[in-house]
C-alpha cells in the first residue's frame, strides 16, 4: 500500500520555537507539497518541490522554509513558530505522470502556544 | 488567476437521499479535475478524477462526477447517501501534475 507518512499527528510547540514537520513517501514520486488547512479557507499551498534540492514557493510561504535532501523526504520548517501558525498541515506527493493525482498524508495538527 | 469555487460550505441530507456537491473553476483551458474526501482528523482521499474523454466519471464509494465545459463545472453526485459519507469534500483543479488548486471544501452532514 503506497503511503505518505507524516511523522507526528499532533504537536504542541511554544511561540518562538523552531519546528520541523517531516514527510516521507514511498512511491518514488518526483513532486512533494506542503499545505496548511484552516476552517473556511480550504487548503493553501505553502511550498512544493519538483526534485531533490529544488523548492518553489506556494501561495503562503512567509514564516516557513523547506528542505528536500532526499527524494522521499520533504521537511517543513517553521523558523520561529507563532500562534497564527496553529493549523493542520498536510503533506502530499505526486508523480510527473500524475495518474492518481496527489497522495496525502494523514496530517499534523500543530498548536503553537 | 486560477480559482476553484465550492459555493456550499455545509450541506445536510437525509440518509438514502441523493447528493450533489457543486464545484466551479475559472481558467481558459480544460484542466485536470479531482474530488477528494476528508474524514475528521484524516488526510484527503481521492474519490475520482477527470483527465479527458467521457465527461461522466465514476469513482469509489458509489460517487460520480460530470465535467461540463460550458459551465466550467465538475459536480459530484451520489444517488443514495450513507451515514458513512459524512465528511468534508474538496474539489481540486490542475493544469499539470505539479500543482493543484483546491476549493474551500463542503462539509456534508447526513441525517439518520
Amino acid at each position: 500500500d503506497v503511503k505518505v507518512t507524516q511523522s507526528s499527528r499532533y504537536l504542541v510547540k511554544r511561540t518562538g520555537e523552531k519546528v520541523f514537520l517531516e514527510c516521507v513517501q514511498d512511491m518514488d514520486h518526483e513532486n512533494m507539497f506542503w499545505y496548511r488547512q484552516d476552517p473556511g479557507l480550504g487548503l493553501r499551498l505553502i511550498y512544493f518541490s519538483y526534485d531533490v534540492k529544488m523548492k518553489e514557493k506556494g501561495d503562503i510561504p512567509e514564516g516557513y522554509s523547506v528542505s528536500r535532501e532526499k527524494k522521499e523526504r520533504f521537511s517543513l520548517i517553521l523558523e520561529s513558530a507563532s500562534t497564527n501558525q496553529t493549523s493542520m498541515y498536510l503533506c502530499a506527493s505526486s508523480s510527473d505522470t500524475g495518474g492518481i493525482g496527489y497522495t496525502f498524508g494523514s496530517g499534523t495538527r500543530l498548536t503553537v502556544v | 488567476a486560477q480559482s476553484v469555487t465550492q459555493p456550499d460550505i455545509h450541506i445536510t441530507v437525509s440518509e438514502g437521499a441523493s447528493l450533489e456537491l457543486r464545484c466551479n473553476y475559472s481558467y481558459g483551458a480544460t484542466p485536470y479535475l479531482f474530488w477528494y474526501v476528508q474524514s475528521p482528523g484524516q488526510g484527503l482521499q481521492l474519490l475520482l478524477k477527470y483527465f479527458s474523454g467521457d465527461t461522466l466519471v465514476q469513482g469509489i464509494k458509489g460517487f460520480e462526477a460530470e465535467f461540463k465545459r460550458s459551465q466550467s463545472s465538475f459536480n459530484l453526485r451520489k444517488p443514495s447517501v450513507h451515514w458513512s459519507d459524512a465528511a468534508e469534500y474538496f474539489c481540486a483543479v490542475g493544469y499539470n501534475f505539479n500543482k493543484f488548486y483546491f476549493g474551500s471544501g463542503t462539509k456534508l452532514n447526513v441525517k439518520p
